[in-house]
C-alpha cells in the first residue's frame, strides 16, 4: 500500500464549529495536497504544500488553512465550517510534484449540518 | 470554464464491447495522466503520457497523448465488469505547477 492516510474518514459537525482533517503519509514525499470532490465540479485543489511549513493557496481555499510541522501530516483546517463545505475530501502525496502523478488518500466524508 | 473537458460524461456498455473516452483542452499540457476511482476510494494513477503522440498500453486499456500536447483518450478492448468506475484525466501546465483534472467519465460496465 501507499502509505497514505486519512481521518476521520467521516464526519459530520455544524456550522459555524471549527474542523481538522488529518493525511498521514510514511512515504516521506515532499509534496502534499488538498483536494475537494463535488459532484459537478470534479476534484479542486484546496492548498498543497511542497516541504515542512511550506504551502501555498490552490482554486478554491477560502475558509480553509492547512499546516504541515512534520513531513509525514498535513492538516486541513476549516475555521468555520459552513453547509457548502459539505464534500468528500482527499489528500494527495508525491515525490516529484505534479508530473508524474499523484498516490490518493482513501478520502474523508464531511458533512455540515 | 473546464480546462479540461471529458467526454462522455456517463457510459453504460455490455461486457466484452470496446469502448473510448476522450479529454480535450485547449490549452498545451506537459504532461497528462488518467487515473480510475471507485466508489469510497480515492483516485488511483493509471498512467503518465509526456511525449506528444505517445501511447501506452496497460493490458486491455490503450491511452494515447495528442501530437499537439492538448487531448488524449483512453480505449478499452473487451470490458469487463471490473472497469467499472470515473475515469478521471488530469494535466499539468508548464506555467501552472499542480495537476487540473477534468469532471471524469462514469462507466459501467454490465456483464
Amino acid at each position: 500500500d501507499a502509505g497514505i492516510t486519512q481521518s476521520p474518514r467521516h464526519k459530520v459537525t455544524e456550522t459555524g464549529t471549527p474542523v481538522t482533517l488529518r493525511c498521514h503519509q510514511t512515504e516521506n514525499h515532499r509534496y502534499m495536497y488538498w483536494y475537494r470532490q463535488d459532484p459537478g465540479h470534479g476534484l479542486r485543489l484546496i492548498h498543497y504544500s511542497y516541504g515542512v511549513k511550506d504551502t501555498d493557496k490552490g482554486e478554491v481555499s477560502d475558509g480553509y488553512s492547512v499546516s504541515r510541522s512534520k513531513t509525514e501530516d498535513f492538516l486541513l483546517t476549516l475555521e468555520s465550517a459552513t453547509s457548502s463545505q459539505t464534500s468528500v475530501y482527499f489528500c494527495a502525496i508525491s515525490d516529484s510534484g505534479a508530473s508524474y502523478g499523484y498516490t490518493f488518500g482513501s478520502g474523508t466524508r464531511l458533512t455540515v449540518v | 470554464t473546464q480546462l479540461l473537458e471529458q467526454s462522455p460524461q456517463f457510459l453504460s456498455i455490455q461486457e466484452g464491447e470496446n469502448l473510448t473516452v476522450y479529454c480535450n483542452s485547449s490549452s498545451v499540457f506537459s504532461s497528462l495522466q488518467w487515473y480510475r476511482q471507485e466508489p469510497g476510494e480515492g483516485p488511483v494513477l493509471l498512467v503518465t503520457v509526456v511525449t506528444g503522440g505517445e501511447v501506452k498500453k496497460l493490458k486491455r486499456l490503450t491511452f494515447q497523448f495528442g501530437d499537439a500536447r492538448k487531448d488524449s483518450s483512453l480505449h478499452i478492448t473487451a470490458a469487463q465488469p471490473g472497469d467499472t468506475g470515473l475515469y478521471l484525466c488530469a494535466g499539468v501546465k508548464r506555467s501552472q505547477g499542480n495537476l487540473i483534472f477534468g469532471k471524469g467519465t462514469k462507466l459501467s460496465v454490465k456483464p
